[in-house]
């Protein structure tokens, strides 16, 4: 069985500069998610999709993040513009559905360096 | 706010001695407690995890861990590390009932095993 799909892998950009991350998720998997690790801490998540639909997106900046997941597939991240403080791995992980008793799946993360 | 505190940030051990790392969270409602393990230069995995039942669960290369409710603690132990266990290990939590069951992640413990 295929894993998480990610890429880029890894990302540098300067500050106030754009840059979008894209994640495919495990064939069948109706919840997306996306986390923001920063070094020396866990993830954090920024934002959740059930399908195409949006289920929790308290925690993203909504000022300069966005996130679509279109057909209820494939699902990107954007930011614009870019600040240091974004410098972290953006983590997308997938579960079957959103049952409390589901795992998530992770893929191998996005690496953004902003200068 | 949930939270999940994880007491070492750093563990440096020879091979063969024995491992635990302690794990706490906050919320007092029912909850699912999971260990995910980042292996250098791979994605977080899935080590074990607790939805109900025997307290003490199983989980992949040896690796226990025991739901303590009292405590609100999930600490994972191994009794005899191997050089192929060095990693960074991530308690998580899941509070049951919460908007899209969302997963809280603790600071992670960066485990060092000498050869």
């Amino acid at each position: 069985e295929a894993g998480v799909a990610q890429s880029p892998r890894y990302k540098i950009i300067e500050k106030r500069q754009s840059v979008a991350f894209w994640c495919n998720p495990i064939s069948g998997h109706a919840t997306l998610y996306w986390y923001q690790q920063i070094l020396g801490q866990g993830p954090k998540l920024l934002i959740q999709f059930q399908n195409n639909g949006v289920v929790d997106d308290s925690q993203l900046p909504k000022d300069r993040f966005s996130a679509e997941r279109l057909k209820g597939v494939d699902s990107t991240l954007k930011i614009q513009p870019a600040k240091l403080e974004d410098s972290a791995v953006y983590l997308c992980a997938s579960s079957l559905v959103a049952g409390f008793t589901d795992t998530q799946y992770f893929g191998p993360g996005t690496r953004l360096t902003v200068l | 706010a949930q939270s999940v505190s994880q007491h070492n940030h750093h563990v440096i051990l020879s091979e063969a001695a024995s491992l635990e790392l302690g794990c706490n969270y906050s919320y007092g409602g029912t909850v699912n407690l999971f260990w995910y393990v980042q292996y250098p230069g791979q994605h977080l995995q899935l080590l074990l995890k607790y939805f109900s039942g025997d307290p003490l669960v199983k989980g992949i290369k040896g690796f226990e861990a025991e739901f303590i409710k009292s405590k609100f603690s999930f600490n994972l132990r191994k009794p005899s590390v191997q050089w192929s266990d060095t990693a960074e290990y991530f308690c998580a939590v899941i509070r049951r009932g919460a908007a899209g069951n969302k997963l809280t992640f603790g600071g992670g413990t960066r485990v060092l095993v000498k050869p």
